[in-house]
């Protein structure tokens, strides 16, 4: 498996509450992912990166954040958590970015939003 | 736009039984497709990719651009087999890197 560790693995919150998720990685890959994972949708790209300080909008930003201020590490920020953003987060990272260069998943992230 | 779709949420096969789990796709182009598979709880891994035209734990896809499919077969299933299975399109991002376009999955069941 690709060195992907995602914290916390699981994480309960209230509405409202600001929530920050982290994804480290020691394979030194340019490219990393945030993606939600929702019943019915599949996996939705929320932002990523393609290199230190470098960050764009997915498909589904809207509500959510990301820096990225070093290699391994991509932060994603949920500012004031809503119930819409119960989900399982997954990130990813890929290499080089020909469409041809699969990703790599971390185990993922449970996140409740009460 | 692109859009991969896989018409069926569950697939449920018995032991030693053919299984084909069904992928079609919309892309203006030659695509690169892949199929990741996530068993219960756990990070979804690369099962397959198109360019590489290999066979993994059983499994093949073959890419057949007049239908636009990328479906994924495998002669006998395994118990092991169950789980759930994404067919994934990637698309180049400005700035680099690449999105992938996932279908909404399929449950693949395999009873004994």
């Amino acid at each position: 498996d690709a060195g992907i560790t995602q914290s916390p693995r699981h994480k309960v919150t209230e509405t409202g509450t600001p929530v920050t998720l982290r994804c480290h990685q020691t394979e030194n890959h340019r490219y990393m992912y945030w993606y939600r994972q929702d019943p019915g949708h599949g996996l939705r790209l929320i932002h990523y990166s393609y290199g230190v300080k470098d960050t764009d909008k997915g498909e589904v930003s809207d509500g959510y954040s990301v820096s990225r201020s070093k290699t391994e590490d991509f932060l994603l920020t949920l500012e004031s958590a809503t119930s819409s953003q119960t989900s399982v987060y997954f990130c990813a990272i890929s290499d080089r970015g020909q469409g041809n260069q699969p990703q790599h998943f971390g185990d993922g992230t449970r996140l409740s939003i009460l | 736009a692109q859009r991969v779709t896989q018409p069926e949420k569950l697939l449920s096969v018995f032991k030693g039984a053919p299984v084909e789990l069904k992928c079609n796709y919309s892309y203006s182009g030659s695509p690169e497709l892949f199929w990741y598979v996530q068993y219960s709880r756990q990070r979804l891994q690369l099962l397959l990719r198109h360019i590489s035209r290999e066979s993994i734990k059983g499994f093949t896809a073959d890419l057949n651009k007049g239908e636009t499919s990328f479906h994924l077969k495998k002669p006998f299933a395994q118990e092991e087999d169950s789980a759930m299975y994404y067919c994934a399109l990637p698309h180049i991002l400005t700035g680099g890197g690449n999105k992938l376009t996932f279908g909404t999955g399929t449950q693949l069941k395999v009873e004994l």
